[in-house]
């Protein structure tokens, strides 16, 4: 069956400008994540939800970030206002279950450049 | 692509060698570990798993390895082949909490 899949896979876009990143999860996946990577280093937690309500958002760097799901499918992730050092990638991942014995699935991820 | 693992610590290894990449965790609570390869420009994929109840588990040409007394981790790759170069992450998570911990990450690289 299909992966996680996101959209854009890249986007470029001016500082101050708002952005919105789009993730549909496996199908059947009732948890959804949303990581960033730096260049050159790990993955950063922003965010989780388990059907479309969230209960942890204290990952998210800044209220300029914000993000959403419709039932048990697609996130999207909006950026407000993008800065310099929001430019990372912007991974999206599924799985069957929030914890322990359920892998999560990822995607390509969303490259996002602010100039 | 990206240039993944820019600033990572590097394994070179020559191909058809071993391969031991290693992962120290943090957390003594954690009861389920995972080992992801990110190969540049992709998301992280999943390769093996191991519960805390468990000190070893095979699968094809990979095998992991967990210490908890040290809280360590390790994932042995058997011939290693030019398509395993890539960036390798260790990730942990407890059965109480639904966020996935990823470890800094090690750059492999498969001299032909």
């Amino acid at each position: 069956g299909a992966g996680v899949s996101q959209s854009p896979s890249n986007k470029v876009t001016e500082k101050g400008k708002d952005v919105e990143l789009r993730c549909d999860p496996i199908s059947g996946h009732t948890a959804l994540y949303w990581y960033r990577q730096r260049l050159g280093q790990g993955l950063e937690f922003l965010i989780y939800f388990q059907g479309n309500s969230a209960p942890d958002k204290s990952g998210l760097p800044s209220d300029r970030f914000s993000a959403e799901r419709t039932g048990e499918s697609v996130s999207t992730l909006t950026i407000q206002r993008t800065q310099q050092e929001d430019s990372a990638v912007y991974l999206c991942a599924s799985s069957r279950r929030p914890s322990g014995n359920s892998p999560l699935h990822f995607g390509n991820g969303t490259r996002l450049t602010v100039t | 692509g990206e240039n993944v693992g820019l600033h990572l610590p590097t394994l070179s290894v020559q191909e058809g060698d071993n391969s031991i990449i290693n992962c120290a965790y943090s957390n003594s609570a954690s009861d389920y570990f995972i080992w992801y390869k990110q190969e540049s420009g992709k998301g992280p994929q999943f390769i093996i798993d191991i519960r805390s109840n468990m000190d070893k588990r095979q699968g094809q040409r990979v095998t992991v390895l967990l210490n908890k007394t040290v809280k360590h981790l390790s994932l042995q790759i058997a011939a290693t082949q030019p398509g395993d170069s890539a960036v390798y992450f260790c990730a942990e998570i407890s059965d109480s909490s639904y966020k996935l911990i990823f470890g800094s990450g090690t750059r492999l690289l498969v001299r032909p």
